[in-house]
């Protein structure tokens, strides 16, 4: 299977300022087509989770342009600018090249 | 628009079967797939299985043995059925749109708890 981990644990934030959230797979999610098959999702509390951003920098529809994703074939990064306090909750990366299609354990952001 | 809705028991014995359906509307079944995604509580999310726009079925090997997905598309619902239950089992139980931006709709999740 393929482990997604993700660093950190928690990011604690002022309103405001930026936040970085790494996700790096155990193996290559470049696909021979020339896509990468990471995607990012967000869990706000008490809700299920939402889809930020697919094939490892597409941004989701309604999603606002203050997220943004990137990396290479095993290593990913997203990047919210502008932390906001409705992004309060669970980011989760997750790997669509195989089955099984697998996540990473989460990363929980908070306001300072 | 597009949503989906999980229905089904809240609370199962060990060692029961576990029905859920998943009922959609906005999109087709033929056209996307929708798969099933398990929460444990407090923890983080695993993808059970999908059933695709054609009808196969893709399971996560962790289950497999005990799981299995179907639909029916004039009812626009599709179901997970899971024997031998185990208090393991307990957790929220989403289904998602599966397409090609990934899973892009969720439902609300519904809770199944095991226990005696």
């Amino acid at each position: 299977d393929i482990v997604m981990t993700q660093a950190p644990l928690s990011v604690s934030v002022t309103p405001g300022e930026s936040a970085s959230i790494s996700c790096r797979s155990s193996k290559s999610l470049l696909h021979s087509n020339g896509i990468t098959y990471v995607y990012w999702y967000l869990q706000k509390p008490g809700k299920s989770p939402q889809l930020l951003i697919y094939r490892m920098s597409n941004l989701a529809s309604g999603v606002p342009d203050r997220f943004s994703g990137s990396g290479s074939e095993t290593d990913f990064t997203l990047k919210i600018s502008r932390v906001e306090a409705e992004d309060v909750g669970i980011y989760y990366c997750g790997q669509l090249l195989e089955n099984p299609y697998t996540f990473g354990a989460g990363t929980k952001l908070e306001l300072k | 628009q597009v949503q989906l809705k999980e229905s089904g028991p809240g609370l199962m014995q060990p060692s029961e079967t576990l029905s859920l359906t998943c009922t959609v509307s906005g999109f087709s079944l033929t056209s996307n797939g929708v798969g099933w995604v398990r929460q444990p509580l407090g923890k983080g999310l695993v993808w059970m299985g999908t059933i695709w726009a054609g009808g196969s079925t893709n399971y996560n090997s962790a289950v497999q043995s005990r799981l299995s997905i179907s639909r029916d598309t004039s009812k626009s619902q599709v179901f997970l059925k899971m024997n031998s239950l185990q208090p393991e089992d307990t957790g929220t139980y989403y289904c998602a749109r599966h397409a090609r931006e990934g899973f892009a709709y969720w439902g609300q999740g519904t809770l199944v708890t095991v226990s005696s």
